[in-house]
Protein backbone atom coordinates (compact mmCIF):
# COMPACT_ATOMS: atom_id res chain seq x y z
CA UNK A 1 0.00 0.00 0.00
CA UNK A 2 0.97 3.46 -1.12
CA UNK A 3 1.61 5.51 1.82
CA UNK A 4 3.10 9.57 1.77
CA UNK A 5 4.31 11.45 4.72
CA UNK A 6 5.20 14.33 5.23
CA UNK A 7 7.97 16.66 7.07
CA UNK A 8 9.18 19.95 7.99
CA UNK A 9 9.23 22.95 10.26
CA UNK A 10 5.88 23.85 12.16
CA UNK A 11 7.48 27.42 12.10
CA UNK A 12 8.93 29.13 9.65
CA UNK A 13 10.13 33.39 9.88
CA UNK A 14 9.10 35.89 7.75
CA UNK A 15 10.96 36.14 4.63
CA UNK A 16 12.93 33.00 4.90
CA UNK A 17 12.32 29.62 2.86
CA UNK A 18 10.02 27.16 3.86
CA UNK A 19 11.19 23.42 3.01
CA UNK A 20 9.15 20.32 3.44
CA UNK A 21 9.64 16.36 2.61
CA UNK A 22 7.43 13.83 1.35
CA UNK A 23 8.62 10.86 1.68
CA UNK A 24 7.21 7.91 -0.32
CA UNK A 25 6.74 4.15 0.94
CA UNK A 26 4.81 1.33 -0.88
CA UNK A 27 5.68 2.72 -4.61
CA UNK A 28 8.91 3.60 -6.62
CA UNK A 29 8.41 8.01 -7.23
CA UNK A 30 10.02 6.42 -10.95
CA UNK A 31 6.24 5.53 -12.01
CA UNK A 32 5.50 7.01 -15.26
CA UNK A 33 1.93 6.86 -14.51
CA UNK A 34 1.72 9.88 -11.44
CA UNK A 35 2.80 12.63 -10.20
CA UNK A 36 3.63 13.80 -7.42
CA UNK A 37 1.97 16.96 -6.02
CA UNK A 38 1.67 19.64 -3.26
CA UNK A 39 -1.75 21.25 -1.95
CA UNK A 40 -2.19 23.03 0.76
CA UNK A 41 -5.19 24.63 2.96
CA UNK A 42 -4.76 27.94 4.77
CA UNK A 43 -6.87 28.17 7.82
CA UNK A 44 -10.57 28.10 7.19
CA UNK A 45 -9.81 27.95 3.62
CA UNK A 46 -10.22 25.47 1.06
CA UNK A 47 -7.64 23.17 -0.86
CA UNK A 48 -5.73 24.63 -3.42
CA UNK A 49 -2.80 22.27 -5.85
CA UNK A 50 0.46 24.51 -5.48
CA UNK A 51 2.47 22.41 -7.86
CA UNK A 52 3.81 18.84 -8.87
CA UNK A 53 6.80 16.98 -10.05
CA UNK A 54 6.91 14.20 -12.24
CA UNK A 55 9.43 11.38 -12.32
CA UNK A 56 11.57 12.87 -15.43
CA UNK A 57 11.89 16.22 -13.18
CA UNK A 58 9.35 18.48 -14.75
CA UNK A 59 7.07 20.80 -12.77
CA UNK A 60 3.74 22.38 -12.92
CA UNK A 61 3.52 25.13 -10.32
CA UNK A 62 0.66 27.34 -9.38
CA UNK A 63 1.20 30.84 -11.73
CA UNK A 64 0.69 33.11 -8.32
CA UNK A 65 3.49 31.03 -6.18
CA UNK A 66 5.91 30.50 -9.68
CA UNK A 67 8.61 32.75 -8.79
CA UNK A 68 8.88 31.66 -5.07
CA UNK A 69 8.23 27.77 -5.21
CA UNK A 70 10.74 24.85 -6.21
CA UNK A 71 9.92 21.23 -6.35
CA UNK A 72 12.33 18.15 -6.73
CA UNK A 73 12.41 14.70 -6.00
CA UNK A 74 15.17 12.14 -4.66
CA UNK A 75 14.87 9.20 -6.50
CA UNK A 76 17.59 7.40 -4.25
CA UNK A 77 15.46 7.98 -1.36
CA UNK A 78 12.09 7.81 -2.90
CA UNK A 79 10.96 11.45 -1.68
CA UNK A 80 9.88 14.95 -2.85
CA UNK A 81 10.37 17.84 -1.43
CA UNK A 82 9.03 21.36 -2.16
CA UNK A 83 10.87 25.18 -0.73
CA UNK A 84 8.89 27.81 -0.89
CA UNK A 85 11.04 31.24 -1.34
CA UNK A 86 10.82 34.63 0.57
CA UNK A 87 7.08 33.24 2.50
CA UNK A 88 4.78 35.26 4.38
CA UNK A 89 1.39 34.89 6.76
CA UNK A 90 -0.06 34.07 4.22
CA UNK A 91 1.47 30.83 3.37
CA UNK A 92 0.84 30.26 6.47
CA UNK A 93 -1.36 26.43 6.08
CA UNK A 94 -1.60 22.58 6.07
CA UNK A 95 0.60 21.09 3.40
CA UNK A 96 -0.41 17.88 2.18
CA UNK A 97 1.68 15.61 -0.32
CA UNK A 98 -0.42 13.44 -2.57
CA UNK A 99 -0.05 11.39 -5.42
CA UNK A 100 -1.76 11.93 -8.56
CA UNK A 101 -2.79 9.28 -10.89
CA UNK A 102 -2.30 10.26 -14.52
CA UNK A 103 -4.70 7.22 -15.65
CA UNK A 104 -7.76 8.63 -13.86
CA UNK A 105 -6.45 12.29 -13.66
CA UNK A 106 -7.05 12.31 -9.62
CA UNK A 107 -5.61 12.63 -6.40
CA UNK A 108 -5.76 8.70 -5.27
CA UNK A 109 -3.34 8.57 -1.94
CA UNK A 110 -2.76 11.61 0.75
CA UNK A 111 -0.34 12.07 2.93
CA UNK A 112 -1.73 13.41 6.82
CA UNK A 113 -0.58 16.94 6.10
CA UNK A 114 1.72 19.33 8.12
CA UNK A 115 1.03 22.37 9.43
CA UNK A 116 3.02 24.88 8.57
CA UNK A 117 2.65 28.57 10.66
CA UNK A 118 4.82 31.76 9.48
CA UNK A 119 5.52 34.00 12.29
CA UNK A 120 8.76 36.07 13.92
CA UNK B 1 -8.92 32.83 -14.98
CA UNK B 2 -11.79 29.39 -15.00
CA UNK B 3 -13.28 28.85 -11.34
CA UNK B 4 -14.50 25.73 -10.36
CA UNK B 5 -17.74 27.00 -8.53
CA UNK B 6 -19.57 24.44 -5.58
CA UNK B 7 -22.08 25.85 -3.51
CA UNK B 8 -20.87 26.90 -0.18
CA UNK B 9 -23.02 24.69 2.10
CA UNK B 10 -26.43 22.53 2.30
CA UNK B 11 -28.44 21.12 4.97
CA UNK B 12 -29.71 17.48 4.80
CA UNK B 13 -31.69 15.66 7.81
CA UNK B 14 -30.66 12.63 8.87
CA UNK B 15 -31.71 9.57 6.29
CA UNK B 16 -32.38 12.27 3.76
CA UNK B 17 -30.72 13.02 -0.11
CA UNK B 18 -28.32 15.37 -0.84
CA UNK B 19 -26.65 16.89 -4.31
CA UNK B 20 -24.03 18.90 -4.65
CA UNK B 21 -22.87 20.41 -7.52
CA UNK B 22 -19.47 21.43 -9.18
CA UNK B 23 -19.48 23.86 -12.23
CA UNK B 24 -17.35 26.15 -14.37
CA UNK B 25 -17.02 30.03 -14.02
CA UNK B 26 -17.04 30.05 -17.79
CA UNK B 27 -18.29 26.83 -19.75
CA UNK B 28 -19.94 23.88 -19.42
CA UNK B 29 -18.52 20.50 -17.16
CA UNK B 30 -18.76 17.02 -19.05
CA UNK B 31 -16.91 13.96 -18.38
CA UNK B 32 -13.63 15.16 -20.60
CA UNK B 33 -13.11 17.44 -16.90
CA UNK B 34 -12.26 14.13 -14.80
CA UNK B 35 -14.38 15.18 -12.04
CA UNK B 36 -12.87 13.88 -8.81
CA UNK B 37 -14.99 14.71 -4.69
CA UNK B 38 -13.07 14.53 -1.58
CA UNK B 39 -14.39 14.22 1.57
CA UNK B 40 -12.45 16.13 4.50
CA UNK B 41 -13.56 16.32 8.24
CA UNK B 42 -12.02 19.67 9.84
CA UNK B 43 -8.25 18.73 10.83
CA UNK B 44 -8.19 15.53 9.06
CA UNK B 45 -6.49 14.62 5.61
CA UNK B 46 -9.00 14.51 2.54
CA UNK B 47 -10.40 11.36 1.67
CA UNK B 48 -10.98 10.31 -2.11
CA UNK B 49 -14.73 9.65 -2.71
CA UNK B 50 -15.22 9.44 -6.53
CA UNK B 51 -12.98 10.10 -9.62
CA UNK B 52 -13.77 9.56 -13.26
CA UNK B 53 -16.92 11.59 -12.81
CA UNK B 54 -18.71 8.34 -11.18
CA UNK B 55 -16.29 5.52 -10.22
CA UNK B 56 -16.66 5.29 -6.30
CA UNK B 57 -12.72 4.71 -4.50
CA UNK B 58 -11.94 1.70 -2.68
CA UNK B 59 -14.16 1.37 0.27
CA UNK B 60 -16.81 4.51 -0.57
CA UNK B 61 -20.14 3.08 0.32
CA UNK B 62 -22.55 2.74 -2.69
CA UNK B 63 -24.18 5.48 -1.12
CA UNK B 64 -22.17 8.29 -2.61
CA UNK B 65 -22.51 8.56 -5.97
CA UNK B 66 -21.02 10.99 -8.90
CA UNK B 67 -23.38 12.15 -12.28
CA UNK B 68 -22.79 15.08 -14.52
CA UNK B 69 -26.41 17.02 -14.19
CA UNK B 70 -26.71 19.55 -16.85
CA UNK B 71 -23.60 21.55 -17.30
CA UNK B 72 -22.34 20.81 -13.73
CA UNK B 73 -20.34 17.74 -12.26
CA UNK B 74 -22.54 16.30 -9.03
CA UNK B 75 -22.19 14.47 -6.06
CA UNK B 76 -25.44 12.83 -4.44
CA UNK B 77 -25.16 11.09 -1.19
CA UNK B 78 -28.13 8.99 -0.80
CA UNK B 79 -29.59 8.12 2.92
CA UNK B 80 -27.23 10.80 4.91
CA UNK B 81 -25.64 9.90 8.12
CA UNK B 82 -24.35 11.77 11.09
CA UNK B 83 -20.64 11.21 9.92
CA UNK B 84 -21.25 12.72 6.45
CA UNK B 85 -21.38 16.03 7.92
CA UNK B 86 -18.04 16.86 6.50
CA UNK B 87 -16.97 19.27 3.78
CA UNK B 88 -16.82 18.16 0.10
CA UNK B 89 -14.10 19.44 -2.59
CA UNK B 90 -14.57 18.60 -6.49
CA UNK B 91 -11.62 18.52 -8.75
CA UNK B 92 -11.72 19.27 -12.28
CA UNK B 93 -9.12 18.59 -14.82
CA UNK B 94 -8.50 21.59 -16.78
CA UNK B 95 -6.30 19.88 -19.11
CA UNK B 96 -2.48 20.28 -19.63
CA UNK B 97 -1.85 19.02 -16.50
CA UNK B 98 -3.93 21.62 -14.91
CA UNK B 99 -6.14 20.37 -11.74
CA UNK B 100 -8.33 23.52 -10.10
CA UNK B 101 -10.13 22.70 -6.84
CA UNK B 102 -13.26 24.21 -6.09
CA UNK B 103 -14.06 26.16 -2.90
CA UNK B 104 -15.52 23.02 -1.25
CA UNK B 105 -19.24 22.62 0.11
CA UNK B 106 -20.00 22.44 3.64
CA UNK B 107 -22.45 19.89 4.75
CA UNK B 108 -24.45 19.96 7.87
CA UNK B 109 -26.56 17.02 8.98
Amino acid sequence: QVQLQESGPGLVKPSQTLSLTCAVSGLSIDSYDHYWSWIRQAPGKGLECIGYIYYTGSTYYMPSLKRRLFISLDTSKNQFSLELYSVTAADTAVYFCARVSLLKDYFDNWGQGTPVTVSS
Amino acid sequence: QTVVTQEPSFSVSPGGTVTFTCGLSSGSVSTSFSPSWYQQTPGQTPRTLIYSTNTRSSGVPDRFSGSILGNKAALTITGAQADDESDYYCVLHMGSGIWVFGGGTKLTV
